[in-house]
């Protein structure tokens, strides 16, 4: 089965800091991965995701991620914090085999001015 | 841009009362999907639907849960018999017809259970 590990429910940053959000996979097949945000009392919006091809994957509001497949990480990463950033950051895996998405736990970023 | 969209925004029942929770997903996807989230945890997936049939459910979908697409636009889902612990936000999504496409989340139905 398929499982998402994201460490640290909490992250905070000042605004300006570098953002880094973690998160591991598991999947017994190559995953399909993708990074989504919540921002209070909404739905959840794709940020960015991989499937294939190359594995530093840039999204929108400048966030990117890299896909590591000797680390089973897809860490989310924006150099620059911004207090528009705050919300809550799920990782998902799913595969070529149509598996629904498996969430992570998700992470709360909060940017201190 | 083409959108989910879910009605309605919040629903309040009593315990086993039935709540019928609707999704009009893009128009030209092929795979609809609830999942739940309660407050607080992490998003969980409750079923997928294809070609009007469901391709897939987990654990939590049991015989209180069904799923249905009655039209060509809209898909819903009801509890037939609402349990405190079904008190959640419920998202549908839907995606195109190749399986890297993105799911696309509509924005919820907020259901609190009393």
């Amino acid at each position: 089965a398929q499982s998402v590990t994201q460490l640290g429910s909490h992250v905070s940053v000042s605004e300006g800091a570098l953002v880094l959000l973690r998160c591991n996979y598991s999947s017994s097949v190559p995953p399909y991965l993708f990074w989504y945000v919540q921002y209070p009392n909404q739905g959840l919006q794709l940020l960015l995701k991989y499937t294939t091809g190359a594995t530093l994957v840039k999204g929108i509001n400048g966030f990117e991620a890299e896909f590591k497949k000797s680390e089973t990480s897809f860490h989310l990463t924006k150099p620059s914090a911004h207090m528009s950033d705050a919300a809550e950051y799920f990782c998902a895996v799913s595969d070529v085999r149509n598996t629904p998405l498996v969430f992570g736990k998700g992470t709360r970023l909060s940017v201190i001015a | 841009e083409p959108e989910v969209t879910q009605t309605p925004s919040h629903q309040v029942t009593q315990m086993g009362q039935e709540v019928i929770l609707r999704c009009v997903p893009i128009s030209n996807h092929l795979y609809f999907y609830w999942y739940r989230q309660i407050l607080g945890q992490k998003v969980e997936f409750l079923v997928s639907f294809y070609n009007n049939e469901i391709s897939e459910k987990s654990e939590i979908f049991d015989d209180q849960f069904s799923v249905e697409r009655p039209d060509g636009s809209n898909f819903t889902l009801k509890i037939r018999s609402t349990k405190l612990e079904d008190s959640a936000m419920y998202f549908c999504a839907s995606r195109g017809s190749r399986p890297q496409e993105t799911q696309y989340f509509g924005p919820g139905t907020r259901l609190l259970v009393l």
